[in-house]
């Protein structure tokens, strides 16, 4: 199985501040999605990335797909206390059978007023 | 539309005892996925079924786990003669077709055993 990498492992910042989470793979990725889990509830998708340099937006959130599809990275702007959550990477590993995720131990990241 | 549902969202048995927990897929969805949460871990992959078929087993224990999606009703994971180490949350996910890489979780079932 793939290993998925992500850092830091804990964040804690001041709203308004920006911010960068990390997730490298030790293989190249199939296809690459994040997302974001708050406490007590399931992971939500944030977005799906699939071709090397790939850069996608959603409102503060930036999600850049490096070049070689072996890692990625989320760069919050402007981090509010919603942003509060657990971010997770997923390698989409898809066989014969469908589709089963593969996922990082996540970031945990803790926005204060 | 109502989203995944999972119940109980807390569940508690003492060792020995067996646990089941239950998903609804969205409306529509036919395809379902167990994983399971533990603390400091990422999620894993248990088990994708599809309706009255499990279609990939590979990442549940081969003792005392099973899996059901029956051609009425919830799908069913059940962890018989449960231990501490089965303590975790468990997410099911669900989605409308195979090869569909986007998933809709629930909330998950924590289960703690004493």
């Amino acid at each position: 199985t793939q290993l998925l990498e992500q850092s830091p492992q804990f964040l804690s910042i001041q709203e308004g501040e920006n911010l960068t989470v990390y997730c490298n793979s030790s293989s190249v990725f199939s296809s690459l999605q994040w997302y974001r889990q708050e406490p007590g509830e399931g992971p939500v998708l944030l977005v799906t990335v699939v071709t090397g340099g790939e850069v996608k937006k959603l409102k503060r959130l930036t999600f850049q797909f490096g070049d070689a599809r072996k890692d990625s990275s989320l760069h919050i702007t402007a981090a509010q206390p919603g942003d509060t959550g657990l971010y997770l990477c997923a390698d989409t590993r898809y066989s014969n059978s469908g589709y089963a995720l593969n996922f990082g131990k996540g970031t945990s990241l803790l926005v204060t007023p | 539309n109502a989203g995944v549902m999972q119940n109980p969202r807390h569940l508690v048995r003492r060792r020995g005892q067996e646990a089941r927990l239950r998903c609804s897929p969205m409306k529509g969805h036919s395809h379902v996925y167990w994983y399971r949460q533990l603390p400091e871990e990422g999620l894993k992959f248990m088990v994708y079924l599809q309706k009255e078929n499990i279609i990939d087993e590979s990442g549940m224990p081969k003792e005392r786990f099973s899996a059901e999606f029956p051609k009425e009703g919830p799908s069913i994971l059940r962890i018989q003669q449960v231990v501490r180490g089965d303590s975790a949350a468990y997410f099911c996910a669900s989605s409308p077709r195979r090869g569909d890489e986007k998933l809709f979780f629930g909330s998950g079932t924590q289960l703690s055993v004493l």
